[in-house]
């Protein structure tokens, strides 16, 4: 079975800082795992994906995140927030060899931009 | 390339009666998916299409809900009767295939009184 826990429900950090989003994930099999954002009364849309390819995923918006096998982390990142970057933000897990591959969303993360 | 459609964006019911929401999925992705998302939490998958077949629906309160994906494409999903509990965003996506991204409709707003 697959899961994912967003390990921080609110975020905080000030315009122009670092941003960590963390994400640990649990998969029985090979999984696929992805970062969605959530701006207010939108669509969700895809940030980036990491399906099994390079462990060091770059995506839109400079964000970007890495697989970590051995910590069963997949972490989003972003060098210098932007006031634009205040949303919710959900990770994602989908694996392999199940029957049912459905994507599985953590429970989010709000991400506050400080001014 | 046009993105998924859902429709009604917004629908307000009085518990006990029914309710349909449609989606159509980006043309030629054969995987489409059904999301509930109750405010404040991550989207739930209520039921995940291959074509026109059910790959999960454990999730799916086959009691009430009901969903159907007829000639592949488009998609409606059906509570009846609503509860309560069912007010929530009703979210429909579609990927190519199994296990890659999926692109998301702007969802429909359900809300039960």
């Amino acid at each position: 079975a697959q899961s994912v826990t967003q390990l921080d429900s609110h975020v905080s950090v000030s315009e122009g800082t670092p941003v960590l989003l963390r994400c640990n994930y649990s998969s029985s099999y090979s999984p696929s795992l992805f970062w969605y954002v959530q701006h207010p009364n939108k669509g969700l849309q895809l940030l980036l994906k990491y399906t099994s390819a390079a462990t060091l995923v770059k995506g839109i918006n400079g964000f970007e995140a890495e697989f970590k096998k051995s910590e069963t982390s997949f972490h989003l990142t972003k060098p210098s927030a932007h006031m634009s970057d205040a949303a919710e933000y959900f990770c994602v897990v989908s694996e392999a060899g199940g029957g049912a591959d459905g994507l599985t969303f953590g429970k989010g993360t709000h991400l506050i931009i400080q001014p | 390339e046009a993105g998924v459609a859902q429709s009604p964006r917004y629908k307000i019911i009085e518990k006990r009666q029914s309710v349909a929401f449609w989606c159509n999925p980006i043309s030629g992705h054969a995987t489409l998916y059904w999301y509930q998302q109750i405010l404040g939490q991550g989207p739930k998958l209520l039921i995940q299409f291959q074509n026109n077949g059910v790959v999960d629906d454990s999730q799916l309160p086959k009691d009430r809900f009901s969903a159907e994906r007829l000639k592949g494409v488009d998609s409606t999903l059906k509570i009846q009767p609503a509860k309560l509990e069912d007010s929530a965003v009703y979210l429909c996506a579609s990927s190519s295939t199994r296990r890659t991204e999926a692109f998301f409709g702007q969802g429909t707003r359900l809300t039960v009184v």
